[in-house]
């Protein structure tokens, strides 16, 4: 099983939509996760840290299921500029290594 | 804001070249990482390093690869004997350190080995 997975899509959403990704993790031991954002062929951008059930901010919403092993992403009011690849990230609890998933991408289309 | 730096942005080579990818992370941080993202895949990790010395490596991370910080602001990943899979963007990245400190990321190094 791999350490943190994600359904790659393609996500393809009208302007306006609410669209949600998913993300698994099987090390229980994990404490801390982030969301990073990847525009085509640039660097991972910090999108959010998740560490306790949960966070919010603005559009973006992330929550932590620790006894599913999940964590999740809820985009409100899809806008143009949100098209990138979503990587879900794991840190090690023993390492503090940050383990990736392989991204979904999502395509806003107007 | 402070960033992580890393140059060349891109670096042309020949197989069985060695290459030196330089970064300069951010000032005030004590971890150090680089990963690399094979071109369509994920972003795969190689190394940590923290308190002038590697803390962890990955299986890709052989004896072809060494990682420097020959002074107080670089970091750098040395491939010794390219091989065209190698071929990929490389990206350093640091946090100050612990649990809930998440990487800045430099804007990557795309190596390109022909």
């Amino acid at each position: 099983r791999k350490e943190v997975e994600q359904d790659p899509g393609p996500f393809n959403v009208p302007e306006g939509a609410t669209v949600a990704f998913n993300c698994t993790y099987s090390n229980s031991a994990s404490q801390s996760f982030f969301w990073y954002r990847q525009d085509c062929r640039k660097e991972p951008k910090l999108l959010m840290s998740v560490y306790s059930s949960g966070n919010e901010d603005g559009r973006f919403t992330a929550q932590l299921n620790r006894a599913s092993q999940y964590i999740s992403l809820l985009i409100r009011d899809s806008k143009l500029s949100d098209s990138a690849t979503y990587l879900c990230v794991a840190v090690s609890s023993n390492t503090g290594k940050l383990i990736f998933g392989q991204g979904t991408t999502l395509q806003v289309k107007p | 804001e402070p960033e992580v730096t890393q140059t060349p942005s891109h670096q042309v080579t020949q197989m069985g070249q060695e290459v030196i990818l330089r970064c300069v992370p951010i000032s005030n941080h004590l971890y150090f990482y680089w990963y690399r993202q094979i071109l369509g895949q994920k972003v795969e990790f190689l190394v940590s390093f923290y308190n002038n010395e590697i803390s962890e490596k990955s299986e890709i991370f052989d004896d072809q690869f060494s990682v420097e910080r020959p002074d107080g602001s670089n970091f750098t990943l040395k491939i010794r004997s390219t091989k065209l899979e190698d071929s990929a963007m490389y990206f350093c990245a640091s946090t100050e350190g612990g649990l809930r400190s998440p990487l800045h990321f430099g804007n990557g190094t795309r190596l390109t080995v022909t």
